[in-house]
């Protein structure tokens, strides 16, 4: 249980152009899910807080306008760059909060990671 | 705000060696504390985790001590296993619940074992 999944697993694509990035809970319901962005030999830098059926919280210096959280569902959102630049390219994971203890007790109230995204802008 | 600082790899060791992987944080209020396990083509996976001080997680043979005198949350294994390289991420949480518990996390320390 508690799997994570994202789609895709690396894109590239032409400066300008939006991408979108899915993540889904496989098992279990997500009331919230997390987005962060990773750098090269970084820490994971939480970028926003996606609760289900409401705005998105962004992290201060986050865009929000150029990074676009929808969570339609309970076991999807999605994350879309919007007019992608080279400065985008980055290691995106999201993560799923088992609210509910889906899971188990462990992993009640825990986030569970997705294996990211790896996007690159030419 | 709040941070972590946990040792900077690689950590190299030989298997059933002793393993410490320092990490200390910086937080307001009471945070949370994790230790995070990140294999090679996978996402990270929780390993163990503490609440409150002087408590202790343990999972996998894995331990780790809630200190708050000294802002400390150190991972330990007594005997390692060449199963256990991989990348270890200490992180923290601070919010109660809601949309407030996003994580803050070190930078990772890649282990590597070697037979």
């Amino acid at each position: 249980g508690a799997v994570v999944s994202q789609h895709p697993s690396w894109v590239i694509c032409k400066s300008g152009t939006s991408v979108k990035i899915e993540c889904r809970s496989l098992d279990f319901q997500a009331t919230t899910m997390f987005w962060y962005r990773q750098f090269p030999k970084q820490s994971l830098m939480l970028m926003a807080t996606s609760n289900e059926g409401s705005k998105a919280t962004y992290e201060q210096g986050v865009e929000k306008d150029k990074f676009l959280i929808n969570h339609a569902s309970l076991t999807l959102s999605t994350l879309t760059v919007t007019s992608a630049h080279p400065e985008d390219s980055s290691f995106y994971i999201c993560s799923a909060r088992d609210y509910f203890g889906t899971t188990g007790l462990v992993g009640r109230g825990e986030q569970f990671f997705g294996p990211g995204t790896r996007l690159t802008v030419l | 705000g709040d941070s972590v600082t946990q040792m900077e790899g690689p950590v190299t060791l030989s298997e059933e060696a002793f393993l410490t992987i320092n990490c200390t944080y910086t937080a307001t209020g009471y945070p949370s504390l994790f230790w995070y396990v990140q294999y090679p083509g996978e996402g990270l996976q929780l390993l163990l985790k503490a609440t409150k001080a002087d408590d202790k997680g343990s999972n996998k043979g894995f331990e780790a001590t809630y200190r708050k005198e000294t802002t400390s949350f150190h991972l330990e294994k007594g005997s390692v296993q060449v199963s256990d390289s991989a990348v270890y991420f200490c992180a923290l949480r601070t919010g109660s619940g809601g949309g407030a518990d996003g994580l803050t996390f070190g930078k990772g320390t890649h282990l590597i074992i070697q037979p």
